[in-house]
């Protein structure tokens, strides 16, 4: 079958570095997004990881692990504005993203 | 118009009614797409369309019909309304289908069926 786990909430402070795990299995790999979605809005996509190893795009980054099924972004500098859901979602073989639940991230003062 | 649009925003509609969610495109992409979100879960897709006059099913299409007459539009319709189909749902496109390309979402139609 086909399953993601992310957790279902974190909490963060303003200036601190936050690291959201997500595990997947999947029918095939064609590689893996993450998407940023604020409350009562549609989500955007921030990152895309199809080998091994970590991409950074500014203040956020992302990992990879094919063989462990296994990513991970990581938000540094953290602002009141990163408060939102991230979404973990893998390409499977047919092409399709397959979407997690999504990990609320609460940033305090 | 750039990006995506949905319309309409939000919607309370009777049980047994029918209803079409409508999608407008206006990046040229071959592919669109149809997804539910609920609380709790993950984006779970309805049905899609990789081009023009070709339509699929996804994940959860039952009670669900789409068409793709042309490019631009994506109108996703519920024949027969039930309380389960009360959701927030979302349009969105990509390039091309079958290859890596991100998914471009609209803002969403919440709705609420009673």
């Amino acid at each position: 079958g086909q399953n993601i786990d992310q957790p279902t909430e974190m909490t963060a402070t303003e200036g601190a570095i936050v690291q959201i795990n997500c595990t997947y299995q999947t029918s095939g790999f064609n590689g893996l997004f993450w998407y940023q979605q604020h409350a009562g809005e549609a989500p955007t996509f921030l990152s895309y990881n199809v080998l091994d190893g970590l991409e950074e795009k500014g203040r956020f980054s992302s990992f990879l692990s094919r063989s462990k099924g296994y990513s991970y972004l990581l938000l540094k500098e953290l602002q009141m504005k990163d408060s939102a859901s991230y979404l973990c979602a893998p390409l499977n073989s047919n092409y399709q993203l397959i979407w997690g639940a999504g990990t609320k991230l609460i940033i305090k003062p | 118009i750039a990006g995506i649009t949905q319309a309409p925003t939000s919607q309370i509609l009777a049980a047994g009614r029918r209803m079409t969610l409508r999608c407008t495109q206006d990046m040229r992409h071959n592919a669109m797409y149809w997804y539910r979100q609920d609380l709790g879960l993950g984006l779970r897709l309805i049905h899609y369309s990789n081009t023009a006059g070709t339509t699929g099913k996804g994940e959860v299409p039952d009670g669900y019909s789409v068409s793709r007459a042309n490019t631009d539009d994506f109108p996703l319709t519920l024949a027969s309304a039930v309380p389960s189909q009360t959701s927030v749902y979302f349009c969105a496109s990509s390039r091309l289908a079958g290859e890596v390309y991100e998914q471009f979402f609209g803002p969403g139609t919440r709705l609420t069926v009673l």
